[in-house]
C-alpha cells in the first residue's frame, strides 16, 4: 500500500537560513508527489508537484522540491525562510488509481521560524 | 472566480448525534474529495464524488455517508458521531479531466468539529 512518511514532527529554523524538509514514499510505479501547506484557520494550499520530467520542481513562494527515485524521496527545500513561512507542511502521493485522486499525506512537519 | 467554501466553520455535537457538513465546489469542477484531519495528523481520505456517484471511498465506516447535488455542491453526512469524530473536516474539489489521469485539488478551509 502507498504511504508517505515525513520523519520531522517539529523543525524550528531561523530566519534568513534554509530550510529542507523531509518526504519519504512508498509507491510500486512513478508517483505523482506533492507538497501543501496549512496555516493556521486555514485549508490546504499547493506549493508545487512533480508528475514527471525533470527532478528539481519549482514552486510558489520561492519553494522547489527534488524527485530522487533511488531514494524514495521528495524533499521540500528553501534557500531563505521568512516568518511567514511558519506553518504547517505536508508531503502527499495520489494513491490507488490515479484518476480517483485519493491522495495520501504524511503526517506534517511544523515549521517554526525564530526572528 | 470563487474558491472552494464550507459551512459551518465549527460545529460542536454530542455522543451519537447526527452532523451534515457542506461544501460548495470551485466554479467549473465536478468532483468533490472529502478528507479528515484529525490533531496532529495528516488528512486522511474519506471519499470523493464524481457527476453525483461515489467514486472511491477511504477506511471510514458507513455511518460517514455523503451527497452530491446536480451543481456539484456536496455533503458529508456522518451519523451516530463518536468522541473520534473530533477533527478538521476538509473539502476539495478538481475539475474535469483535460488529458491529464489527475486533475489537481483545491481545498477549502475546513469545518472543526467537536464531538462531547
Amino acid at each position: 500500500a502507498q504511504s508517505v512518511t515525513q520523519p520531522d514532527i517539529h523543525i524550528t529554523v531561523s530566519e534568513g537560513a534554509s530550510l529542507e524538509l523531509r518526504c519519504n514514499y512508498s509507491y510500486g510505479a512513478t508517483p505523482y508527489l506533492f507538497w501543501y501547506v496549512q496555516s493556521p484557520g486555514q485549508g490546504l494550499q499547493l506549493l508545487l508537484k512533480y508528475f514527471s520530467g525533470d527532478t528539481l520542481v519549482q514552486g510558489i513562494k520561492g519553494f522547489e522540491a527534488e524527485f530522487k527515485r533511488s531514494q524514495s524521496s521528495f524533499n521540500l527545500r528553501k534557500p531563505s525562510v521568512h516568518w511567514s513561512d511558519a506553518a504547517e507542511y505536508f508531503c502527499a502521493v495520489v494513491g490507488g488509481s490515479s484518476n480517483t485522486g485519493k491522495l495520501i499525506f504524511g503526517q506534517g512537519t511544523t515549521l517554526q521560524v525564530k526572528p | 472566480e470563487t474558491g472552494v467554501t464550507q459551512s459551518p466553520t465549527h460545529l460542536i455535537k454530542t455522543r451519537g448525534q447526527q452532523v451534515t457538513l457542506r461544501c460548495s465546489s470551485q466554479s467549473g469542477h465536478n468532483t468533490v474529495s472529502w478528507y479528515q484531519q484529525a490533531l496532529g495528523q495528516g488528512p486522511q481520505f474519506i471519499f470523493q464524488y464524481y457527476r453525483e456517484e461515489e467514486n472511491g471511498r477511504g477506511n471510514f465506516p458507513p455511518r460517514f455517508s455523503g451527497l452530491q447535488f446536480p451543481n456539484y455542491s456536496s455533503e458529508l453526512n456522518v451519523n451516530a458521531l463518536e468522541l473520534d469524530d473530533s477533527a478538521l473536516y476538509l473539502c476539495a474539489s478538481s475539475a474535469p479531466g483535460q488529458g491529464l489521469s489527475y486533475n489537481e485539488q483545491f481545498f477549502g478551509p475546513g469545518t472543526r468539529l467537536t464531538v462531547l
